[in-house]
């Protein structure tokens, strides 16, 4: 089945404790976002990655980290996590080269930040 | 200004009609532009991908986008219960593939 994987789906933690975010998809799309999505802001674009070892900023880049070392796999790293990234994030996937708006959504990770 | 702009809503539909979304954006270079649906609590599902000035259907919905006016519109025709979601209008910034997405009109359709 084509999907996009996330892990974990929910995550409490505490200020300044690093996580990352796990990331996969299985549709060998070249194409991988992480967004986040609050209320009355929607969807924001934080990092995305056109091929491996390629990524770029969003639009709210600050106090995140991405890699793209393989493929499937773009993890989302918080290295000092604050209240504010308090979020449901998503990761994304698609085909890229403008097309990079047709996307297939992972499931979504509710992170609160205490 | 917001790069890309919707009706919060939201917009009640009966049952049967035609439900008709709106959306605006400011980069006069964007090329690309979608409209995805989601679900209270789900993630978003792409349902309409547009990239040249005119109509495109694709079932109950028809897309259409005026690149001279900065528009691009959503209709869906026999609207069903199944059809209450939130409507979020995506753009793809020129060659880049940076993506901004419009805050999301939420759709009711009303028995």
């Amino acid at each position: 089945e084509a999907q996009v994987t996330q892990n974990p789906r929910y995550l409490i933690t505490v200020t300044g404790k690093k996580l990352t975010v796990t990331c996969s998809q299985n549709m060998n799309h070249e194409y991988m976002s992480w967004y986040r999505q609050d209320p009355g802001l929607g969807l924001r674009q934080i990092y995305y990655s056109m091929n491996v070892e390629v990524t770029d900023k969003g639009d709210v880049p600050e106090g995140y980290k991405v890699s793209r070392k393989e493929k499937r796999n773009f993890p989302l790293i918080l290295e000092s996590p604050s209240p504010n990234q308090t979020s449901l994030y998503f990761c994304a996937s698609g085909l890229g080269q403008g097309k990079g708006g047709s996307q297939f959504f992972g499931p979504g990770t509710r992170l609160t930040v205490l | 200004q917001k790069e890309v702009e919707q009706n919060s809503g939201p917009l009640s539909v009966p049952e049967g009609a035609i439900a008709s979304l709106n959306c605006t954006y400011s980069d006069r270079g964007s090329q690309s532009f979608f409209w995805y649906r989601q679900y209270s609590g789900k993630s978003p599902e792409l349902i309409m991908s547009i990239y040249s000035n005119g109509d495109k259907e694709d079932g109950r919905f028809t897309a259409q986008l005026n690149k001279a006016s900065q528009y691009v519109s959503l209709l869906i025709r026999d609207s069903q219960p199944s059809d209450s979601a939130t409507y979020l209008c995506a753009v793809n910034r020129g060659r880049a593939s940076k993506i901004i997405f419009g805050s999301g009109t939420r759709l009711s359709i009303r028995p």
